[in-house]
């Protein structure tokens, strides 16, 4: 366990719904990465924050994805209009920015099925 | 195209062997690079991260790195069955914040 927190785990929904996904980081980690893993992939970046500033974003991250962290502490990523292509794990990653320290720790990842 | 390369595997290797795996990038201006184990179901988590060229040993494990060649490696020495796993190597640019995932390498530690 990393210390970083993703909820809700598992999520089933129907192609056109909305789905909203959370992350707690690590409590002194500013910043905060989403990425998306499908099966048999390495994890694609989607987005990063650092504190409540939202400063890169893929070009995966198309026009139904938004992502917010409105107190610099959780994030949160919302899927609106759903798609059977969305199915995959989306996983938060957190880091601190002193101490030289690069690494992003991951939280459990909350795994999407969309019918 | 592909900015981090690796072997998908599978890769068997003998209870107690060493197993080597391979990655390779394209960016020259990758400067920070780790492996990541993925048990099936699981999240990414960290095994090691190497900065400089030239060898880096934590335990069972070294990670190798050689910026002219650009190319990353991680041996893990006396594997066990519980080493059986995706392998994820990661690269970042110096100031770029994103990480660049291979594919990963499943590795099959055999009893």
């Amino acid at each position: 366990d990393t210390g970083v927190s993703q909820n809700p785990r598992h999520k089933i929904t129907k192609r056109g719904q909305n789905v909203t996904f959370r992350c707690d980081p690590i409590s002194e980690h500013n910043r905060l990465y989403w990425y998306r893993q499908t099966l048999g992939q390495g994890p694609e970046f989607l987005t990063y924050f650092q504190n409540e500033a939202q400063l890169e974003k893929s070009r995966l991250l198309s026009d139904r994805f938004s992502a917010e962290r409105p107190k610099g502490s959780f994030s949160t990523l919302e899927i609106q209009r759903t798609e059977q292509g969305d199915s995959a794990m989306y996983l938060c990653a957190t880091r601190p920015t002193s101490g030289g320290e690069e690494t992003q720790y991951f939280g459990p990842g909350t795994r999407l099925l969309v019918l | 195209q592909k900015e981090v390369e690796q072997n998908s595997g599978p890769l068997s290797v003998p209870e107690g062997a060493i197993a080597s795996l391979n990655c390779t990038y394209s960016d020259r201006g990758s400067q920070s690079f780790f492996w990541y184990r993925q048990y099936s179901g699981k999240s990414p988590e960290l095994i090691m991260s190497i900065y400089s060229n030239g060898d880096k040993e934590d335990g069972r494990f070294t990670a190798q790195l050689n910026k002219a060649s650009q190319y990353v490696s991680l041996l893990i020495r006396d594997s066990q069955p519980s080493d059986s796993a995706t392998y994820l190597c990661a690269g970042s640019d110096f100031g770029n914040e994103k990480l660049t995932f291979g594919t990963g390498t499943r590795l099959t530690i055999i009893p």
